[in-house]
């Protein structure tokens, strides 16, 4: 079967560093998504790898390993606002996505 | 970027009552749109695939004549629970896929429909 595996939660300090990982298993790989979603919103998209290595955009970075099955997603200087959900989530050989159950960051002053 | 709008955004109905749900890519054509549901606390649960023009594609345990999708332009896909039902409660999110994403197949969400059946 298909497998996203993430952490259910994690807790970190402002301006903190945070790394959130994600393992998968799915039926094909066509890339990796990151999104974030805050309580009662809907998800925004973060970032994507679909190629091994590092993805810089701003605070956030993205490295993916195929062989591995397995990413994670890099918060630096963390601020308050960055509390939120954090949704890995791969897509297939269907170009169908398979979600994780989420990350919920918890950032502490 | 691109945008994606769902109305109502929230909406209280009562039980046994259909309610019809919107979603609109505002400033791109979109071939594919998805239905999600996302009870408190719990990931996204795909319930749908649809493509414009044919007909939707449900997950397993989703029920077709239930949950009524309509994509019937590149812009435009509706969601209708009909006979609604409390456990019906939930967040409701569409996504759409544009024509022109690349290779990306990026999936632009809209801000999801939080609908409450008493």
């Amino acid at each position: 079967g298909q497998n996203i595996d993430q952490p259910t939660e994690m807790t970190a300090t402002e301006g903190a560093i945070v790394q959130i990982n994600c393992t998968y298993q799915t039926s094909g790989f066509n890339g990796l998504f990151w999104y974030q979603q805050h309580a009662g919103e809907a998800p925004t998209f973060l970032s994507y790898n679909v190629l091994d290595g590092l993805e810089e955009k701003g605070r956030f970075s993205s490295f993916l390993s195929r062989s591995k099955g397995y990413s994670y997603l890099l918060l630096k200087e963390l601020q308050m606002k960055d509390s939120a959900s954090y949704l890995c989530a791969v897509m297939d050989s269907n170009y169908q996505l398979i979600w994780g159950a989420g990350t919920k960051l918890i950032i502490k002053p | 970027g691109a945008v994606v709008s769902q109305h109502p955004s929230w909406v209280i109905c009562k039980s046994g009552t259909s309610v019809k749900i919107e979603c609109r890519s505002l400033d791109f054509q979109a071939t594919t749109m998805f239905w999600y549901r996302q009870f408190p606390k719990q990931s996204l649960m795909l319930m749908a695939t649809s493509n414009e023009g044919s007909k939707a594609t449900y997950e397993q345990g989703v029920e077709k004549d239930k949950f009524l999708i309509n994509h019937a332009s590149l812009t435009l896909s509706t969601l209708t629970v009909t006979s609604a039902h409390p456990e019906d409660s939930s967040f409701y999110i569409c996504s759409a896929r544009s024509q022109t994403s690349g290779e990306s197949y990026e999936q632009y969400f809209g801000p999801g429909t939080r609908l409450t059946v008493t």
